[in-house]
């Protein structure tokens, strides 16, 4: 079965000190990997798309990586602006699906 | 430009009733995308059109949900008889076209049934 796996579940930070959340996945023939934001509320913002181990994508204090297992989420200098739960999903398109599957979140707090 | 658009922003409704829940998607985009997110948890798919047809319904929980685009831009969720358990927010997206891309959600219906 497919699946999603993020942690920590929850994160908290202090202004400035940087951390890497994590995303692994099992799933057979991935055709995309995606990140987003999602502050209480509010449906999720489309961050980054990462289709190939080894890509990278980058913006502002936040840079994603993928690798064949899994994907990082590199927040670097954070500032209490950022706090959000940060979601991830695959993407599989197999047997004609073109569904997102989601993990569960990293809810991430940085404190001034 | 105007980003995906769901109606009502919230719905109340007691156990049994039936209700509607709209979708407006980004303009050009030609696939649309229903999710369901329960507290904590991350969004589930439910089902998702390639134009005005239902190409995957897989996720939808039972025969009381049904989704209709009938001129594939718009999309409306249908809920009959509704059940506590199907309190949760209710998220549409869209996306270009289908494929492992971008897809744009909109800010969700809050249902709650008591």
């Amino acid at each position: 079965e497919d699946q999603v796996t993020q942690s920590p579940e929850a994160l908290r930070l202090q202004e400035g000190e940087s951390s890497s959340p994590n995303c692994s996945y099992t799933v057979s023939g991935l055709r995309g990997l995606f990140w987003y934001r999602q502050d209480p509320g509010k449906g999720p913002e489309f961050l980054f798309t990462l289709y190939s181990a080894g890509e990278e994508k980058e913006k502002e204090r936040l840079k994603a990586t993928l690798t064949k297992k899994e994907s990082f989420l590199h927040i670097t200098a954070p500032k209490p602006e950022d706090s959000a739960t940060y979601l991830c999903a695959v993407h599989k398109g197999q047997g004609g699906s073109e569904k997102l599957v989601f993990g569960k979140g990293t809810k991430l707090t940085v404190n001034p | 430009g105007a980003g995906v658009s769901q109606t009502p922003s919230n719905k109340v409704t007691e156990k049994g009733k039936y209700v509607e829940l709209r979708c407006d998607p980004i303009s050009g985009h030609t696939a649309l995308y229903w999710y369901r997110q329960s507290l904590g948890q991350g969004p589930e798919f439910l089902i998702y059109f390639q134009g005005t047809g239902a190409a995957d319904d897989s996720g939808l929980p039972n025969d009381r949900f049904f989704a209709v685009r009938p001129e594939g831009s718009v999309s409306t969720l249908k809920i009959q008889r509704t059940e506590r358990g199907d309190s949760a927010v209710y998220l549409c997206a869209s996306s270009l076209t289908v494929g492992p891309y971008e897809q744009y959600f909109g800010p969700g219906t809050r249902l709650t049934v008591t």
